[in-house]
């Protein structure tokens, strides 16, 4: 079965601090991996976009990478800002068109001052 | 000022009724989709259509329907049919969608809530 799984689940962290979310799936065979970023009560917004050819990807302060072989990815926040609160969903998609992505359940992170 | 967009935000359905949600797009995307969220889950696809008049179901179509009579707009009608019908309701759209590579630009969301 295609599976996303992320975590975790929630993070609280200082303002100022870097944090690394994780991502691992199943999804085969394997097209790309897209990071969005949710602000609460709101839609997804996309952050960085991965084909298996791509180890990392670089949005300003937000850098995800994506190991292929294991089927893990991460994204990694640097210098955390208030507004780096969000949820931040892992989406994978398949060959088999836009159809059949399948998205994590996201990860709640919360920035505290 | 291009975008997609959802309306209403906040919907409150009693028991037995049908509710529509709204979903306008002016990009020009072929592609557009439903998903619904629910809280602990991941988005879950509802209907989507690559054309205009054409639409596919997606993994939990039932109690659901959907209409696209237009390019830039793709309602949803959550019916008395659907059991459990409260949730956060996400429309997207993107180009075309038969390559998963492209963009999905969600609209703001539509909260139902069944009283």
């Amino acid at each position: 079965k295609n599976q996303v799984e992320q975590s975790p689940q929630s993070l609280i962290i200082l303002e100022g601090k870097n944090c690394t979310l994780q991502c691992n799936y199943t999804v085969s065979p394997f097209s790309n991996l897209r990071w969005y970023k949710q602000d609460t009560g709101r839609g997804p917004v996309s952050l960085t976009i991965m084909t298996f050819s791509e180890n990392t990807k670089s949005n300003g302060r937000y850098t995800a990478t994506l190991d292929a072989d294991t089927k893990q990815s991460s994204l990694h926040i640097t210098a955390s800002q208030l507004s780096d609160s969000a949820s931040y969903i892992c989406v994978v998609g398949g060959i088999q068109g836009a159809q059949k992505l399948v998205f994590g359940q996201g990860t709640r992170l919360t920035i505290n001052p | 000022d291009g975008g997609i967009t959802q309306s209403p935000k906040y919907l409150f359905r009693k028991e037995g009724q049908n509710v529509t949600l709204s979903c306008e797009q002016n990009l020009n995307h072929d592609a557009m989709y439903w998903y619904r969220q629910d809280p602990g889950q991941g988005l879950r696809l509802i209907y989507y259509s690559q054309i205009v008049n054409d639409f596919q179901k997606g993994d939990i179509a039932e109690g659901y329907s959907v209409s696209r009579e237009k390019k830039e707009s793709f309602p949803l009608t959550v019916t008395s049919a659907q059991k459990n019908p409260t949730a956060f309701y996400l429309c997207a759209s993107s180009i075309t969608s038969g390559e998963s590579y492209n963009e999905q630009f969600f609209g703001p969301g539509t909260r139902l809530t069944v009283l």
